[in-house]
């Protein structure tokens, strides 16, 4: 299976604040890579597609970059709303997850 | 709109089995893949099992292969997922989420879950 390793586990930004989420992965999957935002109690949303691509939807604070093996996630001007866990996922072969980035109140 | 409603969750003792189904609307059903995904209680999502618009391809996560099965009912739009042989670490919020296919897609949306309690 491939590895998806994100970081940071955590950050504490305030609110305007950019954020960015790294997500690498153990081998090479061209673009096939997803964000979802999951808030506590909630399911997984999906706001990136394909590293690139923004959900319908979905503000346009939110944009993803890379290929290959390294991915970010980013948030410019971060809004309360915003302050949850990111998960990236790819697409290349059998599903897996990154561990997740929980973006929390400072 | 599109919506995924999953049921079926509950308690259960290890050894034991339950069915999941997931209800779809709001979508034409055989055009899609549909997916199980877990999440044990505050942890990250694993990815268990896809099958295809027809259900004819299936995938497996090699931590249930053998013992989890799932299925689909086209003239139902619904999806199951048959859990036997249940252990302690299948306890999770078990989602179903469509994709466009098994690889090189993404998955939504997701329903809201239902949560599996394997204990003793």
């Amino acid at each position: 299976d491939i590895q998806m390793t994100q970081s940071p586990s955590s950050l504490s930004p305030s609110v305007g604040d950019s954020v960015t989420i790294s997500c690498r992965a153990s081998q090479n999957i061209d673009t096939y890579l997803n964000w979802y935002q999951q808030k506590p109690g909630e399911a997984p949303k999906l706001l990136i597609y394909a590293a690139t691509g923004l959900r319908s939807g979905v503000p346009s604070r939110f944009s993803g970059s890379g290929s290959g093996t390294d991915f970010t996630l980013t948030i410019i001007s971060l809004q309360p709303e915003d302050f949850a866990t990111y998960y990236c996922q790819q697409s290349y072969t059998t599903p897996t997850f990154g561990q997740g980035t929980k973006v929390e109140f400072k | 709109q599109v919506q995924l409603v999953e049921s079926g969750g509950g308690s259960v003792k290890p050894g034991g089995s339950l069915r999941l189904s997931c209800a779809a609307s709001g979508f034409t059903f055989t055009e899609y893949y549909m997916n199980w995904i877990r999440q044990a209680p505050g942890q990250g999502l694993e990815w268990i099992s896809s099958v295809s618009y027809s259900g004819a391809q299936i995938l497996y996560a090699d931590s249930v292969k053998g013992r989890f099965t799932i299925s689909r009912d086209n003239a139902k739009n619904s999806l199951f997922l048959q859990m036997n042989s249940l252990r302690a670490e299948d306890t999770a919020i078990y989602y179903c989420a469509r994709a466009i296919n098994a690889y090189q897609s993404w998955f939504d949306p997701w329903g809201q879950g239902t949560l599996v309690t394997v204990s003793s």
